[in-house]
């Protein structure tokens, strides 16, 4: 059964930083794309970036809302990814869902981590 | 980047009725648009994608066709578990973007 899992949310500053990782288990993880995509309450999805398997090259895309604050790494040893979140901002407040890709649709979604970004 | 639009923003039905949902994007994605279903505390499902496959799992009822820029999705006879907020989702470019969503509730 393919499985992700998200952990790491939590409340956090304006200006500071948080760590998400998202725990793979069911299915290859190596072979996967692994996106980010968050919701704020009550809002529709956003995009936040994705990255490749290491036969792409682990190319990583963001959205521009996030780039060069956000970054995408993943451990295909731990099969985990993770989304660093420096900068954070009040508008960064959401639930984060990690999602596998591997047609580009995202098949499977994981429960989502709440990031509460306040001061 | 490219935007995405859904029509109705909000649509009142019954079990039974058939339900069209619309998904137009700013520019030609050919067939490279998914929809998800989304419950209130839920993560997003994927239903259909390629613009009219459906998922593994997911009830016939579910319909997906267009292409281009004008997308559909059709509900045949709602059932009550389909009482839900729908997305479009476009993954010809990136950023990937979504629509904003229609949400299906009982009339």
């Amino acid at each position: 059964e393919v499985q992700l899992v998200e952990s790491g949310g939590g409340l956090v500053q304006p200006g500071g930083s948080l760590k998400l990782s998202c725990a793979a288990s069911g299915f290859t993880f190596s072979g996967s794309a692994l996106h980010w995509v968050r919701q704020a309450s009550g809002k529709g999805l956003e995009w936040v970036g994705r990255i490749r398997s290491k036969a792409n090259s682990y190319a990583t895309a963001y959205a521009a809302s996030v780039k060069g604050r956000f970054t995408i790494s993943r451990d295909d040893s731990k099969n985990t990814a993770y989304l660093q979140m420096n900068s954070l901002k009040t508008e960064d407040t959401a639930v984060y869902y990690c999602a596998r890709s591997i047609t580009g649709t995202l098949d499977y979604w994981g429960q989502g981590t709440l990031v509460t970004v306040s001061s | 980047d490219i935007q995405m639009t859904q029509s109705p923003s909000t649509l009142s039905a019954s079990v039974g009725d058939r339900v069209t949902i619309t998904c137009r994007a700013s520019q030609n994605i050919s067939s490279w648009l998914a929809w998800y279903q989304q419950k209130p505390g839920k993560a997003p499902k994927l239903l259909i994608y390629k613009a009219s496959s459906l998922e593994s799992g997911v009830p016939s009822r579910f319909s997906g066709s267009g292409s281009g820029t004008e997308f559909t999705l059709t509900i045949y006879s709602l059932q009550p578990d389909d009482f839900a907020t729908y997305y479009c989702q476009q993954y010809n470019t990136y950023p990937f973007t979504f629509g904003p969503g229609t949400k299906v509730d009982i009339k």
